[in-house]
């Protein structure tokens, strides 16, 4: 089976600060794993992916993320935060059932604040 | 490209009677899509998985006969939410998976369901 632990519920930095939000997973296979970025009453937009290969993603919107396997981790980050990256933030994983065309497991979420 | 869009994208309906959500992808073909649900200010929760042609394969604990799902085409999905109690007021999201990047999956806007 496959789980995703998100970090913080919410995190708050400044305008131009670096943004770092934390994602643990496990899973009985190699992970796919992937961040969402949900605005209010809206649907998801998917900002990376890793599946394999390089470790170091980088997504939309300068964020990236880096897989750690050692660590399990996937976090994501983004140099210098905007006032228009508040949003929710999710960690996903793909479920694996063998049948080759699984949904996703998410995280409980990540509010990301940006104070002026 | 990879466009899902979502119809309604609000509905409020009295209790005991059934809502059909639709899940379009328009600018793909999806044999597979995937239905969402996600309370407030919680993570989201995959409910099945829509398969085209053939039956929707439910998550532990979704009851099936409540959350009808039909994937009558490679372009649309419909959940179906049977004699609909207040408790089933919820963010309903659905993804579709493109045939050529089976990796990821397009979510669609979401649809907010209120039961009264």
């Amino acid at each position: 089976a496959q789980s995703v632990t998100q970090l913080g519920s919410h995190v708050s930095v400044s305008e131009g600060a670096l943004v770092l939000l934390r994602c643990n997973y496990s899973s009985s296979v190699p992970p796919y794993l992937f961040w969402y970025v949900q605005y209010p009453n809206q649907g998801l937009q998917l900002l990376l992916k890793y599946t394999t290969g390089a470790t170091l993603v980088k997504g939309i919107n300068g964020f990236e993320a880096e897989f750690k396997k050692s660590e399990t981790s996937f976090h994501l980050t983004k140099p210098s935060a905007h006032m228009s990256d508040a949003a929710e933030y999710f960690c996903a994983v793909r479920k694996y059932s063998g049948g080759g065309a699984d949904g996703l497991t998410f995280g409980k979420g990540t509010h990301l604040i940006i104070q002026p | 490209g990879a466009v899902v869009s979502q119809h309604p994208s609000r509905v409020i309906c009295k209790s005991g009677t059934s809502v059909k959500i639709e899940c379009r992808s328009l600018d793909f073909q999806a044999t597979t899509m995937f239905w969402y649900r996600q309370f407030p200010k919680k993570s989201l929760m995959l409910m099945a998985t829509s398969n085209e042609g053939s039956k929707a394969t439910y998550e532990q604990g979704v009851e099936k006969d409540k959350f009808l799902i039909n994937h009558a085409s490679l372009t649309l999905s419909t959940l179906t939410v049977t004699s609909a109690h207040p408790e089933d007021s919820s963010f309903y999201i659905c993804s579709a998976r493109d045939l050529r990047q089976p990796y990821e999956q397009y979510f669609g806007p979401g649809t907010r369901l209120t039961v009264t």
